[in-house]
């Protein structure tokens, strides 16, 4: 079992859509989570952060983070072209050196 | 600031062709790290740094060395190029806050690819 696991897609959703990508980690331990978006020939760009169950919302993204399930998410509401993207789930252990561990990515593709 | 910055953007090497990639940030951070991402692939931690002098493996060391001789560099080395080391490496850095609240910058990124 990969530890932090994503749906490769790609998931195509049409423009103004509501874009839901999803992650599930297999270690309990897991402190905090992370969502990267990378477009292609870029680097991976924090979208962002959570710590606590619940949602957290930050414009049109709302991160969403269930422990018990060990299950975390992402919505991006009214979809646009340019948030067609790879989509990275990152978890971080809270171990020493605060190492990131990362999902393959979701691909994302909105279409107008 | 410039951030987390990588040197070169694009390199190709022969077999057993050694080389270093560069990795300097100006944000002062304690933390860095060193990750490759294959193709349609995730991120996958090479080494890391939690300070001047301090590095560490990570998940895929084999092939590859660093060193740390100051908060603002962290190169990458790698002795013997084998083609399986054809990849695009990001470099990246932290504050190194404690817990879970610390955040990962990363770099442009060095696509590598070894014949």
């Amino acid at each position: 079992q990969k530890e932090v696991e994503q749906n490769s897609g790609p998931l195509s959703v049409p423009e103004g859509a509501i874009a839901s990508l999803n992650c599930t980690y297999s270690d309990r331990v897991s402190q905090s989570f992370f969502w990267y978006r990378q477009y292609s020939g870029k680097s991976p760009e924090l979208i962002m952060s959570i710590y606590s169950n619940g949602d957290k919302e930050d414009g049109r993204f709302t991160a969403q983070l269930n422990k018990a399930s060990q299950y975390v998410s992402l919505l991006i509401r009214d979809s646009q072209p340019s948030d067609s993207a790879t989509y990275l789930c990152a978890v971080n252990k809270g171990e020493y050196g605060n190492k990131l561990v990362f999902g393959a990515g979701t691909i994302l593709r909105v279409k107008s | 600031n410039a951030g987390v910055t990588q040197t070169p953007k694009f390199r190709i090497l022969k077999i057993g062709q050694s080389m270093t990639l560069q990795c300097t940030q100006d944000m002062n951070h304690n933390y860095m790290y060193w990750y490759r991402q294959d193709p349609g692939m995730g991120l996958k931690l090479i080494y890391y740094s939690v300070g001047a002098g301090i590095t560490d493996k990570g998940e895929v060391p084999n092939g590859y060395n660093v060193s740390r001789s100051t908060t603002e560099d962290f190169p990458l080395r790698l002795e013997l190029a084998a083609p399986s080391q054809t990849s695009v490496y990001f470099c990246a850095s932290s504050q190194g806050l404690a817990g879970i609240t610390d955040t990962q910058y990363f770099g442009p990124g060095t696509r590598l690819t070894v014949l």
